[in-house]
């Protein structure tokens, strides 16, 4: 069970790229988030999704957008790449919650993103 | 609006000794709080929940978590600690608007020196 798989691990961009940073889960969960993380500052919320065809964004979206066309797949755009974007980026995902909010988010290993 | 703080960056035990990494809430009704452990170059692993009940939960490889209500504390606790411990401890309680999404703490860095 391979749970969240992220590509890639590690990708360095110029300013003013664009990529895509990719997430797929084989749970069969429903809901699906993207993260990044700063040091000694948490994880912060970008998009999130509760189905297919459903996102909205969270804490911190601005420069990015997503898209969920299918319920495995949940990939992040980075439009034009800037260096505040440097950071740790995680994709989770959990099972509906039915019964309220005690179903645990199962993460990725993150793709570690440099903005030059 | 629902918060948590981990007042403690780093936490540094000897191996054997007990370990406590702290957290403490601010929600509005009856909370639900988590724990989860990061590993170097690593995801978030979930480690244990409290939801209801019982205030001593137990979790994943050894750990517990203690619920206190009057102090509003849910710390993190092993009676012995391994090197293999050490790593990044993250609490997190779900939002209030939306529970499905985490608010998670700073994080609490344990160091288990041999």
């Amino acid at each position: 069970n391979a749970g969240v798989t992220q590509t890639p691990k590690f990708r360095i961009l110029k300013i003013g790229q664009s990529m895509t940073l990719q997430c797929t889960q084989d749970m069969n969960h429903n809901y699906m988030y993207w993260y990044r993380q700063d040091p000694g500052m948490g994880l912060k919320l970008i998009y999130y999704s509760v189905g297919a065809g459903i996102t909205d964004k969270g804490e911190v979206p601005n420069g990015y957008n997503v898209s969920r066309s299918t319920t495995e797949d949940f990939p992040l755009r980075l439009e034009l790449a800037a260096p505040s974007q440097t950071s740790v980026y995680f994709c989770a995902s959990s099972p509906p919650h039915a019964t309220g909010a005690d179903q645990p988010q199962h993460f990725g290993d993150g793709t570690r993103l440099s903005i030059l | 609006a629902q918060s948590v703080a981990q007042p403690e960056d780093q936490v540094n035990v000897a191996e054997g000794n007990p370990l406590t990494v702290k957290c403490t809430y601010s929600v509005s009704g009856n909370p639900y709080l988590f724990w989860y452990v990061q590993y170097p170059n690593r995801g978030l692993q979930f480690l244990l929940k409290y939801i209801t009940g019982d205030n001593l939960v137990k979790g994943s490889y050894g750990f517990e978590a203690e619920f206190n209500k009057s102090q509003t504390s849910f710390h993190l606790k092993k009676p012995s600690a391994l090197v293999s411990d050490s790593a990044l401890y993250f609490c997190a309680v779900p939002r209030m608007d939306s529970s499905y999404k985490l608010i998670f703490g700073s994080g609490t860095r344990l160091l288990v020196r041999p």
